[in-house]
């Protein structure tokens, strides 16, 4: 079946860190992948999003990440957090065939200390 | 530019009642989808409609939970009756065709349920 599974809850970083946030698809074929943000009281926004070409995909805010075919993984990244990155990040698939409901990950919280 | 608008932003309900969330989409969205949000559970499809017509009822949520798409600029989620255990934050998007993958997201209504 396929599913979205981000293994951290929770990450905590010093302001100015690098940052890796882990996600892992299971999905049949070729996927679109997406990076969702939620900051507090608001809702979803897209960060960036993935389907062909190059496997280093850059977003908002200076933050990227790598699809890898081999490890069925699309983790996000950046090179220095801010405070202001504290939010619920969320990695997402779009079905295919058809369907193309998107499925998402149950989030991390990444709380960013100055 | 308008996006998603979601009313009440809050909603606090006695066990049993029943309550109507609203959405009103991205003009010219053709895709409408329901989600409930929850610390444990993530993000739970609802509902998923294409150009006004149901595509996914959110299998385990059929019996007290009922979408409709009125039009394609209004949509409501009902629950009845209610349930303590309803408690959750509900997030409408759209998204304008299943080939612009990018989802909208409202604010969200937080349900509380006495």
């Amino acid at each position: 079946a396929q599913s979205v599974t981000q293994p951290d809850a929770r990450v905590t970083v010093s302001e100015g860190a690098s940052l890796q946030l882990r996600c892992k698809y299971s999905y049949s074929a070729t996927p679109y992948l997406f990076w969702y943000v939620q900051y507090p009281r608001q809702g979803l926004q897209l960060l960036l999003k993935y389907y062909s070409g190059d496997p280093v995909v850059q977003g908002v805010n200076s933050f990227e990440a790598e699809f890898s075919k081999s490890n069925s993984s699309f983790h996000l990244q950046k090179a220095s957090v801010h405070w202001s990155d504290s939010a619920v990040y969320f990695c997402a698939l779009r079905w295919g065939g058809g369907n193309y409901k998107p499925t998402f990950g149950k989030g991390t919280s990444l709380v960013v200390h100055p | 530019d308008a996006g998603v608008t979601q009313t009440p932003r809050h909603e606090v309900a006695e066990k049993g009642q029943t309550i109507i969330l609203k959405c009103e989409p991205v003009s010219g969205h053709n895709d409408l989808f329901w989600y409930r949000q929850t610390k444990i559970q993530g993000l739970e499809l609802l509902s998923y409609f294409r150009s006004k017509s149901l595509m996914e009822d959110g299998g385990a949520f059929k019996d007290r939970f009922k979408a409709e798409m009125l039009n394609s600029s209004f949509s409501t989620l009902k629950i009845q009756p209610t349930e303590p255990k309803d408690s959750a934050v509900y997030l409408c998007a759209s998204r304008l065709t299943d080939s612009n993958e990018r989802l909208f997201f409202g604010h969200g209504t937080k349900l509380s349920v006495l």
